[in-house]
C-alpha cells in the first residue's frame, strides 16, 4: 500500500511569488491533514478535511493560504504571496477515521522562501 | 501558549541501556497521545500511542507512560539501538464538538544512541 505522498519535496521561491504544495492521502482516508514545522519548532497544525469538506482550518496562519480537496482525494496548499516567514516544512498526514485513528504523514515539502 | 512541552531538545544514551523520553502537557481535555519518530528528510513516523483510560502501553521495546495527575507522560525504550537516534515528537489530541481531531505537538527531542 502507498503511503502519503507530496510534491515537490523541495522549493525556493522568491518573496511574493506563489507556490503550490501537493498531498495525495492513502488510498480510501477521507481525512487529510496540513501541518507545518518551521526550523526548530513545533509540528503546527494548519487544516484538516473530511473528504472535500474543510473541517477545521483553525490553524491557517492568514487568507494567502488557501487549500482545497476536490474530489476528495489528493489536496493543495497554495500560498499566495509567499513571505519569508512561510519557510518551513509542510506536511501532510492522512487517516482513515478522524476519531483517535493513526495519522499518516507524507515526507514533506520543504520551501524555502528568500 | 505551548500546549504539549518536551523540556529536553536532545538526548543522548549508550546502545543497550534505557532511554527515557519526557513529554508534559497543560491541556486537561486532551484525551489521546502519540509519539511518533522522525528521522532527517523524512516525515514523522508514527511509533506507539496511549488512551487517557490507560496509564501503560507497551509494544516491544517501546513503552509509553501516562500520569495524568502530573499531565505527563513519558517514552521507554529498552534497550536502546543506534538506529533509534532521530527526533521524537509528542503529540496529544482531544475530540471537539463536531468530531475534529488534531494533533497538537510538542518541539520534538533529539536522541542519540552511542554505539
Amino acid at each position: 500500500e502507498a503511503g502519503v505522498t507530496q510534491f515537490p519535496s523541495h522549493s525556493v521561491i522568491e518573496k511574493g511569488q506563489t507556490v503550490t504544495l501537493r498531498c495525495d492521502p492513502i488510498s480510501g482516508h477521507d481525512n487529510l491533514y496540513w501541518y507545518r514545522r518551521v526550523m526548530g519548532k513545533e509540528i503546527k497544525f494548519l487544516l484538516h478535511f473530511v473528504k472535500e469538506s474543510k473541517q477545521d482550518e483553525s490553524g491557517m496562519p492568514n487568507n494567502r493560504f488557501l487549500a482545497e480537496r476536490t474530489g476528495g482525494t489528493y489536496s493543495t496548499l497554495k500560498v499566495q504571496p509567499a513571505e519569508l516567514e512561510d519557510s518551513g516544512v509542510y506536511f501532510c498526514a492522512s487517516s482513515l477515521d478522524g476519531i483517535q485513528e493513526t495519522q499518516y504523514f507524507g515526507p514533506g515539502t520543504r520551501l524555502l522562501v528568500l | 501558549d505551548q500546549q504539549v512541552k518536551q523540556n529536553s531538545p536532545s538526548l543522548s544514551v549508550q546502545e543497550g541501556r534505557i532511554s527515557i523520553l519526557n513529554c508534559d502537557y497543560t491541556n486537561s481535555m486532551f484525551d489521546y497521545f502519540l509519539w511518533y519518530k522522525k528521522y532527517p528528510a523524512e516525515g514523522p513516523t508514527f511509533l506507539i500511542s496511549i488512551s487517557s483510560i490507560k496509564d501503560k502501553n507497551e509494544d516491544g521495546r517501546f513503552t509509553v507512560f501516562l500520569n495524568k495527575s502530573a499531565k505527563h507522560l513519558s517514552l521507554h525504550i529498552v534497550p536502546s539501538q543506534p538506529g533509534d537516534s532521530a527526533v521524537y515528537f509528542c503529540a496529544a489530541s482531544a475530540i471537539k464538538r463536531g468530531g475534529t481531531y488534531k494533533y497538537i505537538f510538542g518541539t520534538g527531542t533529539r536522541l542519540k544512541v552511542l554505539a
